[in-house]
């Protein structure tokens, strides 16, 4: 079941320079989207979301884009700082029963951000 | 800030044992979840809880697997009798859904080793 893909197991990027993130999904019924920070030995921290009536939100370093009709998001981390290594995980939710939203998740990307 | 809380951080049983992972909630929140995550796999949806009930639970969440919110505070999942596969990391986590944003909030995580 490979709702949710992040092609990409791993990105190194230089200090100061932007951070590009990808995630795609399948399923259409998707209709809110996450990013997720995890470091070793703790559990993920929520980054930044995005609607699917959106097809941008920013915050700060952190902007993610979407793209409905490719299915596909993006995170832009810039500038990228040697904190910003971890994992990044995508994840989307729809509407599901008892009003729940179960996130579905990609595998995750290790961003390495060298000095 | 608050935060979700997670006990024990590692739980070693042996197979065929009853396990139970308690949760803290973020006070305030009103939907919990349990995730799971095996060693180099993706993040997998358990379970759902609202309003004292499931809303919705996985394929993985057999009859093995309860949870309960005993007593407005705690949020637990029990294992009845763990199998080597139920070897993961379980994480907690709580949402408000409030003003249209669906965050969740998670937990430090369990790591539960099954010999």
């Amino acid at each position: 079941d490979q709702q949710v893909k992040q092609n990409s197991p791993s990105l190194s990027v230089q200090e100061g320079r932007i951070s590009i993130l990808n995630c795609d999904y399948t399923n259409s019924m998707f209709d809110y989207f996450l990013w997720y920070k995890k470091y070793p030995a703790e559990g993920p921290t929520f980054l930044i979301s995005i609607s699917s009536i959106k097809d941008k939100n920013e915050d700060g370093r952190f902007t993610v884009f979407l793209n409905k009709s490719a299915k596909h998001l993006s995170l832009h981390i810039v500038p990228s700082q040697p904190g910003d290594s971890a994992v990044y995980f995508c994840a989307a939710s729809a509407l599901g029963a008892g009003n729940n939203r179960k996130l579905i998740w990609g595998l995750g990307t290790s961003l390495a951000v060298n000095p | 800030e608050p935060e979700v809380t997670q006990t024990p951080s590692h739980q070693v049983t042996q197979m065929g044992q009853e396990v139970i992972l308690r949760c803290v909630p973020i006070s305030n929140h009103l939907y919990f979840y349990w995730y799971r995550q095996i060693l180099g796999q993706k993040v997998e949806f358990l379970v759902s809880f609202y309003n004292n009930e499931i809303s919705e639970k996985s394929e993985i969440f057999d009859d093995q697997f309860s949870v309960e919110r005993p007593d407005g505070s705690n949020f637990t999942l029990k294992i009845r009798s763990t199998k080597l596969e139920d070897s993961a990391m379980y994480f907690c986590a709580s949402s408000y859904y409030s003003g249209g944003g669906y965050e969740q909030y998670f937990g430090p995580g369990t790591r539960l080793t099954v010999t």
